[in-house]
């Protein structure tokens, strides 16, 4: 069945490092794939999206790109700031089975 | 835009005890539905889906149930809580309705089971 599997956390960084959390997936057919933030406290929301094999996602710096012969959609992102500290989930939505499911999430503590 | 209700936002009740989480969703005609289940320190489990009036997927075994008695209703319940059903829970709904699309949440139930 459909599954997500991202890198175990937390993830201690220091400022301007470079962030790489990995996230593979198993699913039949065609999913979306996506990256979500949740903030001390807050809800999630969603950080990028692609929708079919080689989209690349982006948004605040982070990116991610869906690589269908690998299975992965790796989240990256240059140079970590502290106001990145947040746990992060990949996620997959499956137009065919209509699950939508999440990883157990990755905790980024970025220092100064 | 689409609009999530839940309720209640807190909720404690006793090992044993019934349980019923409502979830109504504003702003959209048939959507898909999901319940989560966040527990602390962990991710957001898939407990149940439903693309449709009376149909229910069940994801993980145990003893939860879901049903949808209205295109925009869709409701968490339990005969019998356990310690183990304490947590933070997630009504959802895809943006646009497909299971492709940005999931929207609605503001959660907090769960706790003494």
């Amino acid at each position: 069945g459909d599954s997500v599997t991202q890198m175990e956390g937390p993830v201690t960084l220091s400022e301007e490092a470079f962030l790489t959390i990995n996230c593979t997936y198993t699913a039949t057919g065609y999913p979306s794939l996506f990256w979500y933030v949740q903030y001390p406290g807050e809800g999630l929301q969603l950080l990028l999206k692609a929708t079919k094999a080689d989209d690349k996602g982006s948004n605040k710096g982070f990116e991610a790109t869906y690589r269908k012969e690998t299975t992965s959609f790796h989240l990256e992102k240059g140079s970590v700031q502290v106001s990145d500290s947040a746990v992060y989930f990949c996620a997959l939505g499956n137009s065919g089975t209509y699950k939508y499911i999440f990883g157990t999430g990755t905790r980024l503590k970025v220092l100064a | 835009s689409q609009t999530i209700h839940q309720w209640p936002a807190t909720l404690v009740q006793p090992v044993g005890s019934p349980l019923s989480l409502e979830c109504t969703v504003e702003g959209t005609s048939n959507p898909n539905l999901y319940w989560y289940r966040q527990a602390a320190g962990r991710g957001l489990q898939l407990l149940f889906y439903s693309v449709g009036i009376g149909q229910i997927s069940s994801e993980v075994p145990q003893n939860l149930s879901a049903s949808r008695p209205q295109d925009r209703q869709f409701i968490l319940s339990s005969k019998k809580l356990l310690l183990s059903d304490s947590g933070f829970y997630l009504c959802a709904s895809p943006m646009g309705g497909a299971s492709t699309d940005t999931q929207y949440f609605g503001p959660g139930t907090r769960l706790t089971v003494l």
